[in-house]
């Protein structure tokens, strides 16, 4: 089964505006990271947050995670067309770590 | 440029046969993992290699094997081709408990 389910699966917006997707999860993490993928390409890390974080930033990226909903999200402000990609978030647990659980993505299309 | 580089880009195989997939780890990375995707799947943990010893695998059949070498670098070998083993082979390599960095794939095509 699933770990990491993000939500929602698809997203249309314009250039300009923020995107914001959610991922949750169902058993307790190490860590969570967020990674892009482009056109069946390989994923492209985007931010590694840790269990006792909350929330953190990279550039034009905001990241929260919450443990106690077992939920995360991740915010692109001022998107771009460049941003049209597909998002996951990778968990992992215990003594697993690198053993990444994925959803299904979220496939992004910002439209100029 | 994630330093992770996979060989080769892009494969067709028959079914039945065997295949090997390669991945050449960041420098003063110890662990790689090996990712199969599906088309419009998320990727699906196959198993881990840490300082040359398999460190956990996923629900896959032992037809499909791994190695990692001295300098970190891992192959994924995949035996008796089957039509569903078509995907996106992806590595991730990593320093314990750092971000893990992944390839640009391998492109498996099963006939």
């Amino acid at each position: 089964s699933q770990q990491g389910e993000e939500d929602p699966q698809a997203l249309s917006i314009q250039e300009g505006e923020n995107a914001t997707m959610n991922c949750s999860y169902k058993t307790s993490i190490n860590n969570l990271q967020w990674y892009r993928q482009n056109s069946g390409r390989g994923l492209v890390h985007l931010i590694l947050i840790r269990s006792n974080e909350r929330e953190k930033h990279s550039g034009r990226l905001r990241v929260t995670l919450d443990t106690s909903k077992k939920s995360s999200s991740l915010l692109i402000t001022a998107s771009r067309a460049a941003d049209t990609a597909s998002y996951f978030c990778a968990t992992d647990q215990g003594d697993s770590w690198g053993k990444f659980q994925f959803g299904a993505g979220t496939q992004v299309v910002v439209t100029p | 440029e994630t330093g992770v580089t996979q060989s080769p880009t892009h494969l067709i195989k028959t079914r039945g046969q065997q295949v090997t997939l390669r991945c050449s780890s960041q420098s003063g990375h110890n662990t790689v993992s090996w990712y199969q995707q599906a088309l419009g799947q998320g990727p699906q943990f196959i198993f881990q290699y840490y300082r040359e010893e398999e460190n956990g695998r996923g629900n896959f059949p032992p037809r499909f094997s791994g190695l990692q070498f001295p300098n970190y670098s891992s192959e994924l070998n995949v035996n008796a081709l089957e039509l569903d083993d078509s995907a996106l082979y992806l590595c991730a390599s990593s320093a314990w408990t750092t971000e893990a960095f992944f390839g640009q794939g391998t492109r498996l095509t099963v006939v």
